[in-house]
């Protein structure tokens, strides 16, 4: 079976403009959460959805936004790109919400470089 | 609130050696706790997770880790390491929220 898979992989954009990551859970998975990894740092939880409704939102400004589709995928978009958001974008999935003993398993990540 | 801390951010050890990674935690509530292992650019891995069944929980590729409430610690640990385990690992704890918090990673090293 396939895993999280995320995409795009890489990509560069400019400080101003607008980013759609995507995700798709493993299948059967319903709840999707997103993640922010700075070089050096650990993951930090900025969404999680579960059924299609947001169920957690970390501390991350209202430039960052996300939805899940009927089939469980999902899109995180950031708004006006600042240099500061250049980082690794995971997106993880689980069978339940999150959270407890609900095992989260990783995408391979998009890295976003801003410029 | 609930926090990681993992003590030392880069771990060294010979081929063959202990390898003892660090982890505490802070939760007002019985916690669940994870280790989770990252290779160069790759997304987390599981290795594996404490839920209260055992205080000793064994994981994947030889490794283990053991709940010790009176110290609030979950260290890593494998008895023997291997050139293939130099990679980062991250602990993380999630109580019935929505989300995990992970400490800020320890890197680990292995010397031929």
């Amino acid at each position: 079976d396939a895993g999280v898979t995320q995409s795009p992989t890489h990509l560069i954009k400019t400080r101003g403009q607008h980013v759609t990551l995507r995700c798709s859970p493993i299948s059967g998975h319903k709840s999707v959460s997103w993640y922010q990894q700075v070089l050096g740092q650990g993951p930090q939880f900025i969404f999680q959805y579960y059924e299609k409704e947001e169920r957690g939102r970390g501390n991350f400004p209202d430039r960052f936004s996300a939805r899940q589709f009927p089939n469980y995928s999902s899109e995180l978009n950031v708004n006006a790109l600042l240099l500061g958001d250049s980082a690794l974008y995971l997106c993880a999935s689980s069978l339940g919400p999150t959270g407890g003993q609900n095992t989260i398993y990783f995408g391979e990540g998009s890295w976003l470089t801003v410029v | 609130a609930q926090s990681v801390t993992q003590l030392g951010s880069h771990v060294s050890v010979s081929e063959g050696a202990l390898v003892l990674l660090r982890c505490n935690y802070s939760s007002s509530v019985p916690p669940y706790l994870f280790w989770y292992v990252q290779y160069p650019n790759q997304g987390l891995q599981l290795l594996l997770k404490y839920t209260s069944a055992a205080t000793l929980v064994k994981g994947i590729n030889g490794f283990e880790a053991e709940f010790k409430k009176s110290e609030t610690s979950f260290h890593l640990t494998k008895p023997s390491a291997h050139m293939s385990d130099a990679a980062e690992y991250f602990c993380a704890v999630s109580v019935v929220t929505y989300k995990y918090i992970f400490g800020t990673g320890t890197r680990l090293k292995v010397l031929a």
